[in-house]
């Protein structure tokens, strides 16, 4: 299994708060992406990196933000949270974009109420 | 446009029972690759097959197959002999060359009835 980890893995917040997901990795893959998923939408991408300080909007990306310090770290941040963003996020990441299959952490629950 | 649609919301057998989930995909690319992954109740995403369009061998793995088929923009996935623990949603993907970005099917949940 890729070696990535999500942190929180649940999540409790109220409307207005501003949260922030960490995914970190120990594959020093150079892509990361976030996702979310929601039922009856599948996984839709929320932002990607294509390295570090490089990162770019996906398909849902108003009202987060991402950030990229380090390879290993890839850090989602709910700017104000609302009740549409409650869903379950994963982080993924693939090595180049040639031969990408993309490996998923186990993702974070979060509920904003 | 590029999209991909699985059909079926959710499918219920009985063990050793053979199904095939459906994948059709649109996409304008000639060169793209297709993905699937189960999400077991635990939650997590598990890759289990990548196809490049080029490569339209059929792939076979234990009891699990898949049925790739250019004409028809599809990507079929069969479970011989299901099992209880084939239990999940699985989630057919497309990744146009030259993007990052995959799209994702909204998933079809099997249940495996002992």
């Amino acid at each position: 299994d890729a070696g990535i980890t999500q942190s929180p893995r649940h999540k409790v917040t109220e409307t207005g708060t501003p949260v922030t997901l960490r995914c970190h990795q120990t594959e020093n893959h150079r892509y990361m992406y976030w996702y979310r998923q929601d039922p009856g939408h599948g996984l839709r991408l929320i932002h990607y990196s294509y390295g570090v300080k490089d990162t770019d909007k996906g398909e849902v990306s108003d009202g987060y933000s991402v950030s990229r310090s380090k390879t290993e770290d890839f850090l989602l941040t709910l700017e104000s949270a609302t009740s549409s963003q409650t869903s379950v996020y994963f982080c993924a990441i693939s090595e180049s974009s040639r031969y990408e299959t993309q490996y998923f952490g186990p993702g974070t629950r979060l509920l904003v109420l | 446009a590029q999209k991909v649609t699985q059909a079926q919301t959710e499918i219920s057998v009985v063990e050793k029972e053979d199904v095939t989930l459906d994948c059709v995909y649109e996409t304008r690319d000639t060169t793209y690759y297709l993905f699937w992954y189960k999400q077991p109740p635990s939650g997590e995403l598990v890759f289990l097959i990548r196809r490049n369009s080029f490569d339209e061998q059929n792939e076979i793995s234990g009891r699990y197959s898949w049925n790739f088929q250019k004409s028809t923009s599809s990507f079929n996935f069969t479970i011989t002999a299901s099992q209880v623990v084939d239990s999940a949603v699985y989630f057919c993907a497309l990744r146009p060359s030259g993007t990052y970005k995959y799209i994702f099917g909204t998933g079809t949940r099997l249940k495996v009835l002992a």
